[in-house]
């Protein structure tokens, strides 16, 4: 059974600094997406970006990127020039084609001014 | 763009009542999936359908049923209601073969 793991509850940031989430998979697929979801205090469940598994290249959309490390499971969020709508909580999800979305237990990101 | 529809969006019941979710997908999605989300928890999964037929099966309680129609809207049907039930329920939606689910905005159940 596949797996995410999201090993840090909370983390915080100023504005206009940089962060990274961290996300971990395991899975003995090698066709899959993974995501990171966001979702705010009204609980949206809002797409920030996805990775397909078969793309060396790393996603990117505006200060939103992904370092994908498929050997080492690995499917990090980095956010840049962090703003206060960033507020929320992060989830990473895997995915195997034509099955549901598995979450991690989700990161807490405030971001301050 | 049309999203996903939910409704209601909130819903107030009490314990050992029936209450019905329903969800209208995104236009030629052919894909529902059903979350469920306690307070401070991800979304855990539920159940799918793909034209009409359940695809998928997550931990969905015995109590819990559900159904895709023709014109592919969904319902949950939650039964004999209990308090662990209260939560933030998920419909999404998708094409078979895509790779991307778009959620609705949720429907809030309390059951007191």
């Amino acid at each position: 059974a596949q797996t995410v793991t999201q090993s840090q509850p909370e983390m915080s940031v100023q504005e206009a600094e940089t962060v990274t989430l961290s996300c971990t998979y395991d899975t003995s697929e090698n066709n899959y997406y993974l995501f990171w979801y966001k979702q705010p205090p009204s609980r949206q469940m809002i797409l920030v970006i996805r990775q397909e598994a078969y793309k060396q290249q790393n996603a990117t959309e505006n200060r939103f990127s992904v370092n994908f490390q498929k050997a080492a499971k690995s499917f990090s969020l980095k956010i840049s020039d962090s703003q206060l709508g960033d507020t929320a909580m992060y989830f990473c999800a895997f995915m195997k084609a034509g099955t549901a979305l598995i979450f991690g237990k989700g990161t807490t990101l405030s971001v301050s001014s | 763009a049309a999203g996903v529809i939910q409704s209601p969006r909130h819903l107030i019941k009490e314990k050992r009542e029936t209450a019905t979710l329903k969800c209208y997908p995104i236009p030629r999605h052919d894909t529902v999936y059903w979350y469920q989300q306690g307070p401070g928890q991800d979304p855990q999964f539920l159940i799918s359908f793909y034209e009409k037929m359940q695809s998928d099966k997550g931990s969905i309680p015995d109590r819990f049923s559900a159904q895709q129609f023709s014109d592919y809207h969904s319902e949950l049907n939650m039964s004999s209601l209990e308090l662990g039930d209260s939560a933030l329920y998920f419909c999404a939606s998708s094409l078979i073969g895509g790779y991307t689910i778009y959620f609705g905005e949720g429907s809030w159940l309390t059951v007191v």
